[in-house]
């Protein structure tokens, strides 16, 4: 089955500064790759996505990248804020546009954001 | 707005008692809903997958005759945790999705201690 690996697992920056946040996976055939922000106690919420055909994807301060001959993602956020601290999950699956396929999400470990005032 | 709503969002309950989550899709017929449990500081674990109208997929190392599945609507699923124990204390959360090309929704978890 899907193996996702996720670094660093926590990682404490400044307010101002960029966070970067990288996966790896080991099924090729993957091709949808979320990004999920989870704060204590709370629902995992979805931030950023990105599928296989698309190399970058970028929404406001939140940037994702995808090497498909690597399989690795990453998760990039710009002018980090306090609000920003969390624990953030990647996490891949095989999706088909036909909406037959299973789909089912494999989650990295997680990282622990901390930005400091 | 939410768009899962899981209830209860706290259970304890004393050992060998059974406890009822349920998972409901607000916004769209969920085809699709999936149990997770996840342990302090550490990731998300599927459990299973509950297709509405069709018996659960359980993942490796789950008991189905411990977590008992029910999907019998396209906006309700429910998670029984049969004779608990205090090991079987986590937080559960459910997701949703319409259709498999859509993202997963997740619901705001249930957090289960037991005694």
């Amino acid at each position: 089955g899907e193996n996702v690996e996720q670094h660093p697992s926590t990682l404490s920056v400044q307010e101002g500064d960029s966070a970067v946040i990288k996966c790896t996976y080991s099924d090729s055939a993957s091709n949808y790759f979320p990004w999920y922000k989870q704060e204590l106690g709370k629902r995992p919420q979805l931030i950023i996505d990105i599928r296989s055909n698309v190399g970058e994807k970028k929404d406001q301060r939140i940037a994702v990248t995808l090497n498909k001959t690597a399989k690795h993602f990453s998760l990039h956020i710009t002018e980090t804020q306090p609000e920003d601290s969390a624990v953030y999950f990647c996490a891949a699956s095989k999706q088909s546009a036909g909406g037959t396929s299973y789909g089912k999400l494999t989650f990295g470990q997680g990282t622990i954001l901390t930005v400091h005032p | 707005g939410a768009v899962v709503s899981q209830h209860p969002s706290w259970v304890i309950c004393k050992s060998g008692t059974s406890v009822k989550i349920e998972c409901r899709s607000l916004d769209f017929q969920a085809t699709t809903m999936f149990w997770y449990r996840q342990f302090p500081k550490q990731s998300l674990m599927l459990m299973a997958t509950s297709n509405e109208g069709s018996k659960a997929t359980y993942e490796q190392g789950v008991e189905k005759d411990k977590f008992l599945i029910n999907h019998a609507s396209l906006t309700l699923s429910t998670l029984t945790v049969t004779s608990a124990h205090p090991e079987d204390s986590s937080f559960y959360i459910c997701s949703s999705r319409q259709y498999s090309n859509q993202p997963q929704h997740f619901g705001d978890g249930t957090r289960l201690s037991i005694l």
